[in-house]
């Protein structure tokens, strides 16, 4: 198990609804990545936060938001939830260093009816 | 626009036997190259990462190839175990250490 929890670990939304999910990053990691994971496929990058700074995002809309805290951890807001927002979305920590390993969390699943 | 595909979705080998899994990326040129392992409801491991100028990667029963001419990785378990069976996932690299996209995986099982 690594050290990287997420909350909360299922959540069911109407679509059009606002969701927020956490994340604890590992002790000592300052980066934190999300990604979703749709059933059956690869995770896809999000956003990255680096020191509560976004330091990269991958191609979702401006819908998907997110915030670092001064402690490392970290959320993820969806606003207007779409059907296709249903996935298992993931955190990972790691150190700064290109290339270092990430330790993910166990996901929340948000399923969007 | 980016694709990455990975072989096959199910792998079915014998204990004992070597299980050889294939990454092929296009429309991209990672600087590097993770291996993770994912099992049912958990999130990715990461298993082992390779560099552009390396070409080979090995640690215990692993072994990773990176060949930036074919666009291919290659990833080895060596003396497979029941207990190796999981969902495999390449994840290639930008030169930010950002991995976009990953491949959907292949799932390995291991019969004793």
């Amino acid at each position: 198990e690594t050290g990287v929890t997420q909350s909360p670990t299922h959540l069911i939304k109407t679509r059009g609804q606002q969701v927020t999910l956490r994340c604890s990053s590992q002790s000592g990691h300052n980066t934190v990545s999300w990604y979703q994971q749709a059933l059956g496929q690869g995770p896809q990058f999000i956003f990255q936060y680096y020191r509560e700074e976004e330091n990269g995002r991958g191609n979702f809309p401006p819908r998907f938001s997110g915030l670092q805290f001064p402690n490392y951890s970290s959320e993820l807001n969806v606003n207007a939830l779409e059907l296709d927002d249903s996935a298992l979305y993931l955190c990972a920590s790691s150190s700064r260093d290109i290339g270092s390993e990430q330790y993910f969390g166990p996901g929340t699943r948000l399923t969007v009816t | 626009s980016q694709k990455i595909e990975q072989n096959s979705e199910a792998l079915n080998i014998q204990e004992g036997k070597t299980a050889t899994l294939t990454c092929n990326y296009t429309n991209y040129s990672p600087a590097y190259l993770q291996w993770y392992r994912q099992d049912p409801g958990r999130g990715p491991v990461f298993l082992l990462l390779i560099r552009e100028n390396e070409k080979e990667k090995r640690k215990e029963r692993l072994k990773v190839t990176f060949d930036t001419t074919l666009k291919q990785s290659l990833f080895h378990i060596t003396a497979s175990q029941p207990a190796d069976s999981a969902t495999y996932l390449c994840a290639p690299l930008n030169q930010a250490g950002t991995a976009l996209i990953f491949g959907k995986g292949t799932t390995l099982s291991v019969s004793s």
